[in-house]
């Protein structure tokens, strides 16, 4: 069982937005502004998305946000396209013992 | 263009010790500015954290695998590794290696680049 708790499925369809959300505790997401968003393509690299909440690494289109209430994460895809289907993970910061914590992944599915 | 590239068996047998190296092409993995880390995704479950190295030999380990885990780095080569000990059936997996940064102000917690991963499967 995962540490962070995300949604298995969500879905939209081509132009919608989609928000998956990402549940930890105090001790990881809700104590640090360190969570992170993998998108994930089966047999391809992990590609890195989303870090420090809200900051996009070069090249990942604005369509990709991220934000944080409490101890719920959310990334948001607005404009949905079908490339943008796929596995994505949330990770977190959980302190200078555990490190780095991660979701189970949810399945993003374009209508 | 940077890379990452894990190899090693794809089959290991109960109680023995799971190897796979990590090669890092187009950037040395010297650099002051990365950790380089090990991750695992068991079939149909979410990502897990390993370890982590720096170049200078400095390891960060997850503490559920703690004693059974050692990371090291080879700067001649450009590589690093990991080692598992007295797996079973609970360590089959997809093994990543990927990179962290380090800023000034400390290690960062998110892993911008990735290797494809390799499948390791403990079985008798």
């Amino acid at each position: 069982q995962s540490a962070l708790t995300q949604p298995p499925s969500a879905s939209g369809s081509p132009g919608q937005s989609v928000t998956i959300s990402c549940t930890g505790t105090s001790s990881d997401v809700g104590g640090y502004n360190f969570v992170s968003w993998y998108q994930h393509h089966p047999g391809k690299a992990p590609k890195l998305m989303i870090y420090e909440v809200i900051k996009r690494p070069s090249g990942v289109p604005d369509r990709f946000s991220g934000s944080k209430s409490g101890n719920t994460a959310s990334l948001t895809v607005s404009g949905l396209q079908a490339e943008d289907e796929g596995d994505y993970y949330c990770s977190s910061y959980a302190g200078s013992n555990t490190y780095v914590v991660f979701g189970g992944g949810t399945k993003l599915t374009v209508l | 263009q940077l890379q990452l590239q894990e190899s090693g068996p794809g089959l290991v047998k109960p109680s023995e010790t799971l190897s796979l190296t990590c090669s890092v092409s187009g950037d040395s993995i010297s650099s002051s500015s990365y950790y380089w880390a090990w991750l695992r995704q068991p079939p149909g479950k979410g990502l897990e954290w390993i370890g982590s190295i720096y170049y200078s030999g400095r390891t960060y380990y997850n503490p559920s695998l703690k004693s059974r885990v050692t990371i090291s780095v080879d700067t001649s080569m450009n590589q690093f590794s990991l080692k598992l000990s007295s797996v079973t059936a609970a360590d089959t997996a997809v093994y990543y290696c990927a990179r962290h940064p380090l800023h000034h102000y400390g290690v960062q917690w998110y892993f911008d680049l990735w290797g494809r991963g390799t499948l390791v499967t403990v079985s008798s």
